[in-house]
């Protein structure tokens, strides 16, 4: 696709219920980053692939948190027995950066926001 | 670690020039960016410096001094579109962009 896409762009959930949110970068993107952004606050880093595999997941915030990425391309950010604090709007990018080397310009794509009951 | 700091609003009248400013503390430097965020949509590039000194991109500049930790973003001839938020991010040896909280724009007429 023309830019990063992301799925589903809204949902609501309830306490304890688990979630899939996927992201389908820029053809030929190595990098993908995922983020979170509060209400009021920053984009915090969650996790980072290069290719499939994941040199950094030291922002995921708890081991309910999980992400894979498959063919070097689609990622999906699994969220188990969601929390209220996990309410935010969780957002993707993807990079031509290479595995060594600067990070190049992050395309984002438009989030998916996540709402907990 | 990451410490990025920059102001939480900031207001300015169309036409003007507004200067967002971005300090930051990172265990080792490589490059910092500045992205546009309009409410409710994805963050958009604008800038990327990684030595020191002034880039300039038609209406926006963005100037980087590395021995100070200091960044800002030059916004002239406002337009009420430019009310965003802007958001500085630093990469580090990690090269893993850390953002900032980013800074309100609001333009006035």
């Amino acid at each position: 696709g023309a830019g990063v896409s992301q799925s589903p762009s809204n949902k609501v959930t309830e306490k304890g219920k688990d979630v899939e949110l996927r992201c389908d970068p820029i053809s030929g993107h190595t990098a993908l980053y995922w983020y979170r952004q509060s209400l009021g606050q920053g984009l915090e880093f969650l996790i980072y692939f290069q290719g499939n595999s994941a040199p950094d997941k030291s922002g995921l915030p708890s081991d309910r948190f999980s992400a894979e990425r498959t063919g070097g391309s689609v990622s999906t950010l699994t969220i188990q027995r969601t929390q209220q604090e996990d309410s935010a709007v969780y957002l993707c990018a993807s990079s031509l950066r290479l595995r060594t080397g600067p990070t190049g310009e992050l395309f984002f794509g438009e989030g998916s926001r996540l709402t907990v009951l | 670690g990451q410490n990025i700091d920059q102001p939480t609003e900031m207001t300015a009248t169309e036409g003007a020039i507004v200067q967002i400013n971005c300090t930051y503390q990172t265990s080792g430097f490589n490059g910092l960016f500045w992205y546009q965020q309009h409410a409710g949509e994805a963050p958009t590039f604008l800038s990327y410096n990684v030595l020191d000194g002034l880039e300039e991109k038609g209406r926006f500049s963005s100037f980087l001094s590395r021995s100070k930790g200091y960044s800002y973003l030059l916004l002239k001839e406002l337009q009420m579109k430019d009310s965003a938020s802007y958001l500085c991010a630093v990469t580090g040896g990690s090269y893993i962009p850390t953002f900032g909280r980013g800074t309100s724009l609001i333009v006035h007429p």
